[in-house]
């Protein structure tokens, strides 16, 4: 199993530009999240996901977009980037509550620069 | 929101010294968590705690859900180099979503 997988790893983007971040698990998780990580801040949660074809807002979701069109993949777009979305983002995923499992488990993370 | 304050920020110790490392939060959850992150990684579970009161263990870490449940610490015992990294505590709420301390961020001195 590769786990969480994420892509690109690295990315530079002018202000204004979109892109899109790929997340990606095989372990037939129902919930997904996407977080970003900057200094002396942990990680806060900008959109979640609870099953396919289902979002949800989490505390920093301004300026992001999110998708979940398959189970084991969910998108995270910037439509307009800004400088201060110059961040590390990090994908994560776990079970179910009701299967008793609490961990979420974490991509490698992608480093995105808005100049 | 969720306050969650995680102290210290950092921490520069000797190897073979004991580390420890608290949280405290302004409301009470049910679900306490110990991750850790090494450079260029994302975190890792360590430790998951459940009921007030509860102490475990997972190897040379030992970690407490304080019985007002508003507080846990970890502790690191004898360290060594490998435990370089960011820890951060964790409270798991609806949907697994974690609300995450700021990171308490360990050097270890050879």
């Amino acid at each position: 199993n590769a786990g969480v997988t994420q892509t690109p790893k690295f990315r530079v983007l002018k202000t204004g530009q979109s892109m899109t971040l790929l997340c990606a698990q095989d372990m037939n998780h129902e919930y997904m999240y996407w977080y970003r990580q900057d200094p002396g801040m942990g990680l806060r949660l900008i959109h979640y996901s609870v099953g396919e074809g289902t979002t949800a807002k989490g505390e920093v979701p301004d300026g992001y977009n999110v998708s979940r069109l398959k189970k084991q993949n969910f998108l995270l777009g910037l439509e307009s980037a800004a400088p201060s979305q110059t961040s590390v983002y990090f994908c994560a995923s776990s079970y179910s509550r009701r299967q008793g499992v609490y961990e979420q488990y974490f991509g490698p993370g992608t480093r995105l620069t808005v100049t | 929101g969720q306050q969650l304050n995680q102290s210290p920020q950092s921490m520069f110790i000797q190897e073979g010294e004991d580390v420890s490392m608290n949280c405290t939060s302004s409301s009470i959850f049910n679900t306490w968590l110990w991750y850790k992150q090494e450079p260029g990684e994302g975190p890792v579970l360590l430790i998951a705690l459940y009921k007030a009161g509860e102490l475990t263990s997972n190897g040379r870490l030992t970690a407490q859900f304080g019985i007002t449940r508003k507080d846990s610490f970890l502790n690191i015992s004898a360290s060594i180099p490998s435990d370089v990294g960011i820890y951060f505590c964790g409270l798991s709420g609806g949907y697994q979503k974690v609300t995450f301390g700021t990171g308490t961020k360990l050097q270890v001195i050879p």
